[in-house]
């Protein structure tokens, strides 16, 4: 069992928006601006996508966005494209003892 | 450019030991820390611990203390995960991923990936 919780599978048509939802914890997403998402292709290492909540890194389109309220994060994909399918794995700070937790990952699929 | 640059795969028996290498190039490597994170066949991603590059601190995951080691090589820009006492459920592929000075749990670059398979 991850410590954060994630949809298991999300999907949406080209064009369209989706939102992916992370809920932790007051010990974890509540209390840190230090939420990260990844995007994973199949047999491929993970690639940082946001980090600090909703900050993009240099190249990362900005269709991608990311939003914290309370103890749940979202990554929000707008004008969906066939490359977006791929599992999204949401990673929180959790504290100088647990350090660091991700999500259990979810499946976008692009219909 | 950044490169993280893993050891190839390994098949052990249960019991053992593994200890997978990371060389980084294209950046200064004391000024980063060096995240390890695996996963399991079919499964999410799991993260084991980190080193400083730059004074060699390390924090593990509670669920590996004790069998987990993270050390560094400053002279050839390399970090190790050693793993020992390994189980059929330590197969799994692993990355060592280098992490934003700021953001201790966000990794800008990430190594190809090492195949650890334990099997009596």
């Amino acid at each position: 069992q991850s410590a954060l919780t994630q949809p298991a599978s999300v999907s949406g048509s080209p064009g369209q928006s989706i939102t992916i939802s992370c809920t932790g914890t007051s010990s974890d997403v509540g209390s840190y601006n230090l939420v990260s998402w990844y995007q994973q292709h199949p047999g491929k290492a993970p690639k940082l996508m946001i980090y600090e909540v909703s900050k993009r890194p240099s190249g990362v389109s900005n269709r991608f966005s990311g939003s914290k309220s309370g103890n749940t994060a979202s990554l929000t994909i707008s004008g969906l494209q066939a490359e977006d399918e791929a599992d999204y794995y949401c990673c929180s700070y959790a504290g100088s003892s647990t350090y660091v937790v991700f999500g259990g990952g979810t499946k976008l699929t692009v219909l | 450019q950044v490169q993280l640059v893993q050891s190839g795969a390994e098949v052990k028996k249960p019991g053992a030991s593994v200890k997978v290498s990371c060389k980084a190039s294209g950046y200064t490597f004391t000024s980063y820390g060096i995240s390890w994170v695996r996963q399991a066949p079919g499964q999410g991603l799991e993260w084991m611990g980190w080193i400083s590059a730059y004074n060699g601190n390390t924090n593990y995951a509670q669920k590996l203390q004790g069998r987990v080691t993270m050390t560094t090589d400053t002279s050839t820009s390399t970090a190790y995960m050693e793993l020992r006492s390994l189980r059929s459920d330590d197969t799994a592929v692993y990355y060592c991923a280098r992490g934003l000075a700021t953001s201790p749990n966000s990794f800008d670059y990430w190594g190809q990936g090492t195949l650890v398979t334990v099997s009596s």
